[in-house]
């Protein structure tokens, strides 16, 4: 069974900094996606990782897949109060066109 | 352009009463999906239609779930009689790739099962 792992749960950091969120997954995919939920709102596609070494970059956001490792990281790079949300990351377990979504990191920023 | 709408976005009913949910896709979005979202934890999925044909349903409860998608657009989603565990944020979605590509999310609709 196909389990995915976001660490940490909750994250409040102070505008300015940097901060990496990871995914783990526990079995082989070549998929992986990352979203993002505000507060009563809809999920928001962010990035699509489709092979091994994938590097995406938006704004202050930067996506990275490591297959081999079952590891995908998402890099907040000086952050700003207008990333608060919660922040998912989904893998589509190999052979069954099906996503499976991690819990979800909320991340907070202040001041 | 549109984007996925759903309706009703809030719903309270009583135990054992029925409830439906409607989702109207991107258009031309030949895949649709409906998920269950608990409060706090990621979305799940319930079922995936490719146009009119429900591909993956492994994870509706059928005995009170059940779904359709007429036409291959517009989709709606039943509970009946809801149970007091099925309070959640039903979620549809909708992608042009099958599930090989970007889903789009409607804002869902949250259930209150009292």
């Amino acid at each position: 069974e196909l389990k995915v792992e976001q660490n940490p749960l909750f994250l409040s950091m102070q505008e300015g900094k940097n901060y990496t969120i990871y995914c783990n997954y526990s079995t082989t995919s070549d998929r992986l996606y990352w979203y993002r939920q505000d507060p009563g709102k809809s999920l928001e596609s962010l990035f699509v990782l489709l092979s091994n070494g994938a590097v995406k970059q938006e704004g202050r956001l930067m996506a990275s897949l490591d297959t081999k490792a079952r590891l995908s990281t998402l890099h907040i790079t000086a952050a700003v109060h207008d990333l608060s949300a919660t922040y998912f990351c989904a893998v589509e377990r190999d052979g069954t066109d099906k996503l499976i979504f991690g819990t979800g990191t909320r991340l907070q920023v202040f001041p | 352009e549109a984007g996925v709408v759903q309706s009703p976005r809030y719903k309270i009913i009583e135990k054992k009463q029925p409830v439906a949910f409607w989702c109207n896709p991107i258009s031309g979005h030949n895949t649709l999906y409906w998920y269950l979202q608990n409060l706090g934890q990621g979305p799940e999925l319930l079922i995936r239609y490719e146009n009119e044909e429900a591909v993956d349903d492994s994870q509706l409860p059928k005995d009170r779930f059940s779904a359709e998608r007429l036409k291959g657009v517009d989709s709606t989603l039943k509970i009946q009689p809801a149970e007091l565990g099925d309070s959640a944020v039903y979620l549809c979605a909708s992608s042009l790739e099958g599930a090989y590509g970007e889903l789009f999310f409607g804002e869902g609709s949250r259930l209150t099962v009292l």
